[in-house]
């Protein structure tokens, strides 16, 4: 079974500053990760995937995750926050098949 | 353009109305799913389906139905809803190739039952 731990469900940052998001997983299988951004009043758009091609993953919007099997990590950084960074972040798992399993979520908020 | 739709995005109703949230994408994906969005819960699958007459139930089935009559869309039916179901809903589809692969999301329909 596969589940995710996304410690933190509100992050604050100062605009500029280091963004850090965190997500452990559990899998029985060898993971593939994501992570999602939501902005509000919009669906879930694909940041960033690992698929074990590379342990560094870079995405859109400047943000990057790298995958630690030995922490079972998969957490999101950018190096300097921007103001439309606020939004709600989720890391998944994929499950059997097609299946995405979700952390509960971390909503990001950059203060000016 | 490529994408999920889905409608309504808002819906308030009221308990034991059968309703239908409807969903469709243009990608040509075999494999589409429902999800509903919680707070502190992140999204729990409903159900899915791997292709056309082809279902399944997800982790959070109960009260819902589905069908997949033709591979675009993907209705998800509340034949009689309750308050518990108040809640994001979210309609996702992916190629089926297997567990690297990414979904791709409606916007969102927000349910109120009362």
């Amino acid at each position: 079974a596969q589940s995710v731990t996304q410690l933190g469900s509100h992050v604050s940052v100062s605009e500029g500053a280091l963004v850090l998001l965190r997500c452990n997983y559990s899998s029985s299988v060898p993971p593939y990760l994501f992570w999602y951004v939501q902005y509000p009043n919009q669906g879930l758009q694909l940041l960033l995937k690992y698929t074990s091609a590379a342990t560094l993953v870079k995405g859109i919007n400047g943000f990057e995750a790298e995958f630690k099997k030995s922490e079972t990590s998969f957490h999101l950084t950018k190096p300097s926050a921007h103001m439309s960074d606020a939004a709600e972040y989720f890391c998944a798992v994929s499950g059997g098949g097609n299946k995405l399993v979700f952390g509960a979520g971390t909503i990001l908020r950059v203060k000016s | 353009e490529a994408q999920v739709t889905q409608n309504p995005r808002y819906l308030i109703t009221v308990t034991g109305k059968k309703l239908t949230v409807t969903c469709s994408q243009n990608m040509n994906h075999e494999y589409m799913s429902w999800y509903r969005q919680d707070p502190g819960l992140g999204l729990r699958q409903i159900y899915y389906s791997m292709n056309v007459e082809v279902t399944d139930k997800g982790d959070v089935p109960e009260g819902y139905k589905v069908s997949r009559k033709e591979k675009r869309n993907f209705p998800l039916i509340l034949e009689s809803p309750s308050p518990n179901q108040t809640s994001l809903y979210f309609c996702a589809s992916s190629f089926n190739r297997g567990r690297n692969t990414e979904a791709f999301f409606g916007q969102g329909t927000r349910l109120t039952v009362v």
